[in-house]
């Protein structure tokens, strides 16, 4: 069974450049998750979704960063323009949807950004 | 709020040396804990968890942590490391509402 899949690994752009990253979770899997890496940090979740909308994007930075998961399925995440501060590893994680209970989430390989 | 300390930003061993990480969280209500594990250029990956049950839980390589729930602690052990256990580990809280609250990690780097 194929993991969660991201693309791509590494992108290097300017600042105040757009850039877009892209993430298909586990097949089956409802709940989809966009997590933001800072160096020397643990993850810290930026968006959430349930099939096609966002359920949790209270630590999104609405004002330069978008998401969309159209179908359901694969998801896109955008910065637009992009900021030195913006250089970071981008998680994108899925699980079985659910109600309260756990559901573990499977990790992708991620996306490292490095704005110059 | 929930947090997760992590007590140790990196944990130098030598090979076949016994190791702990620890981590200790806060939290007012029951917690799910979790160890993962991050290789380099790859992604994080489950190690073990605790959700309910016998406190001392195990992964299939070796490692083991123990759920206290008077320290609010998890830490994680290895009776005897590997260089191929070099990474970084990551303790994380699950408190329920779909977040995971994740530690700054510990970068564990097994010496020959």
């Amino acid at each position: 069974e194929a993991g969660v899949v991201q693309s791509p690994r590494y992108k290097i752009i300017e600042k105040k450049q757009p850039v877009a990253f892209w993430c298909n979770p586990i097949s089956g899997h409802n709940t989809l998750y966009w997590y933001r890496q800072n160096l020397g940090q643990g993850p810290e979740l930026l968006i959430r979704y349930e099939n096609e909308e966002a359920v949790d994007d209270s630590q999104l930075p609405k004002d330069r960063f978008s998401a969309e998961r159209l179908k359901g399925v694969d998801s896109t995440l955008k910065i637009q323009p992009a900021e030195l501060g913006d250089s970071a590893v981008y998680l994108c994680a899925s699980s079985l949807s659910g109600d309260s209970s756990y559901n573990e989430q499977f990790f992708g390989p991620g996306t490292r950004l490095t704005v110059l | 709020a929930q947090s997760v300390t992590q007590l140790d930003s990196q944990v130098p061993v030598f090979e076949e040396a016994p190791v702990e990480l620890r981590c200790n969280y806060s939290s007012s209500v029951s917690v799910y804990l979790f160890w993962y594990v991050q290789y380099p250029n790859q992604g994080l990956q489950l190690l073990l968890k605790y959700l309910s049950g016998s406190t001392l839980v195990e992964s299939i390589n070796g490692f083991e942590a123990e759920f206290n729930k008077s320290q609010t602690s998890f830490h994680l052990r290895k009776p005897s490391v590997h260089i191929s256990d070099t990474a970084e580990y990551f303790c994380a809280v699950y408190t329920g509402g779909f977040k995971t609250i994740f530690g700054a990690g510990t970068r564990l780097f097994v010496k020959a």
